[in-house]
């Protein structure tokens, strides 16, 4: 199993629409869960941690199922420059490394006018 | 410059040259990453320094890759023998404290594209 597994897409979705993202990680140790964006050719970037109550900003909600090892995204109102690929960041927390960040391969989404 | 500077941007090299790529993170940060980014692929952990400490290499594919942070600040990935399956974006990223895994804030620079031939 992968550490960091997520529908690799792509979303095609049209302006306003709501989309989700799932993401699944193998090692039940892990404390910090993240989403970041990567726009095409550019550095990725921090979008919203992920805290175990939920947590939301504007129109981005993530959630965390600790039980089920599972990470969501919802985007609700999509924009047109909500364009990009969304990236499942968990550190795994092997052997007591606090930095070990491990990324997904990432969810492109596509929004359509 | 207030971001994290990588150099070069794009390297192309021959088979079996070693090459040598350079971060320079965000003045006072005190953890370092670099990854590796294959096209259409999220961004491959490879190792990361606290200070001039390395915490961690497990991410690193074999001995011909090493990196060094020597004072704590500027970091050189180097990469010996190179290979074509080398081939890559290496990003570099740094963030404020050693706790920055906890919070998920990496900075990242453009990258350092390579191409083995």
């Amino acid at each position: 199993r992968k550490e960091v597994e997520q529908d690799p897409g792509p979303f095609n979705v049209p302006e306003g629409a709501t989309v989700a993202f799932n993401c699944t990680y193998s090692n039940s140790a892990s404390q910090s869960f993240f989403w970041y964006r990567q726009d095409c050719r550019k550095e990725p970037k921090l979008l919203m941690s992920v805290y175990s109550s939920g947590n939301e900003d504007g129109r981005f909600t993530a959630q965390l199922n600790r039980a089920s090892q599972y990470i969501s995204l919802l985007i609700r109102d999509s924009k047109l420059s909500d364009s990009a690929t969304y990236l499942c960041v968990v550190n795994m927390n092997y052997g007591g490394s606090q930095g070990n960040l491990i990324f997904g391969k990432g969810t492109k989404l596509s929004v359509k006018p | 410059g207030a971001g994290v500077s990588q150099s070069p941007r794009y390297k192309v090299t021959k088979r079996g040259q070693d090459v040598a790529l350079r971060c320079d993170p965000i003045s006072g940060h005190v953890s370092l990453y670099w990854y590796r980014q294959a096209l259409g692929q999220g961004p491959e952990f490879l190792t990361y320094f606290n200070y001039e400490a390395q915490q961690d290499k497990s991410g690193l594919p074999n001995d011909r890759f090493s990196a060094e942070r020597p004072e704590g600040s500027i970091s050189t990935l180097t990469i010996q023998r190179t290979e074509q399956r080398d081939s890559a974006m290496y990003r570099c990223a740094s963030s404020f404290s050693a706790e920055g895994a906890d919070t998920g804030e990496l900075f990242f620079g453009e990258g350092s594209r390579l191409t083995v031939l």
